[in-house]
């Protein structure tokens, strides 16, 4: 079946630090990749999606890129501000069905 | 544009009992979810909606849980008896169309039920 794995939580960083969240997934075909942010207390919002190999999705100075020959889809950001402390899910779609990992809880401190 | 609404926010109950959550779609979306957040875990869909038709159940535990969009607008997501595992947030979605490659789909900032 369709699945994604996403590195376990939680990770706490000073502000300005660099983030890497990894993420890779197992598919039946071309998936559309999706990284998703949930902020406290709010619900899920798109942060960014690639929907063919070697596309590179970008927001808010986070970016991703789908590498079809590791299966990964593995989310940066250069700089890391208190603001950016959430969970990220990365997920996958066939189309007709979201998947997602388990989420990963990023804090970031002052 | 409005967002996904959902009521009510957070919910206690105690065990065996029922409870119904509530969620209004975004204008024009055709496509309506239902996923359960368990502490811990990413969203796992429950059911889904294309208008007033199911078109996914398989994962929706059919003995207790029971959803309808009758109108093919709001919807509701009833459990009745709850049991302990039932504790988790309850996501509503909406979407364009089902077409997930290419339509966003927008969540609702979820119910929180506790089972006691």
């Amino acid at each position: 079946g369709n699945s994604v794995t996403q590195m376990e939580g939680p990770v706490t960083l000073s502000e300005e630090a660099f983030l890497t969240i990894n993420c890779t997934y197992t598919a039946t075909g071309y998936p559309s990749l999706f990284w998703y942010v949930q902020y406290p207390g709010e619900g899920l919002q798109l942060l960014l999606k690639a929907t063919k190999a070697d596309d590179k999705g970008s927001n808010k100075g986070f970016e991703a890129t789908y590498r079809k020959e590791t299966t990964s889809f593995h989310l940066e950001k250069g700089s890391v501000q208190v603001s950016d402390s959430a969970v990220y899910f990365c997920a996958l779609t066939l189309d007709y069905k979201l998947s997602f990992g388990a989420g990963t809880t990023v804090t970031v401190r002052a | 544009e409005a967002g996904v609404a959902q009521s009510p926010r957070y919910k206690i109950i105690e065990k065996r009992q029922s409870v119904a959550f509530w969620c209004n779609p975004i204008s024009g979306h055709a496509t309506l979810y239902w996923y359960q957040q368990i502490l811990g875990q990413g969203p796992k869909l429950l059911i889904q909606f294309q208008n007033n038709g199911v078109v996914d159940d398989s994962q929706l535990p059919k003995d207790r849980f029971s959803a309808e969009r009758l109108k093919g607008v709001d919807s509701t997501l009833k459990i009745q008896p709850a049991k302990l595992e039932d504790s988790a947030v309850y996501l509503c979605a909406s979407s364009l169309t089902g077409r997930l490659a290419k339509n966003i789909q927008y969540f609702g900032a979820g119910t929180r039920l506790s089972v006691l």
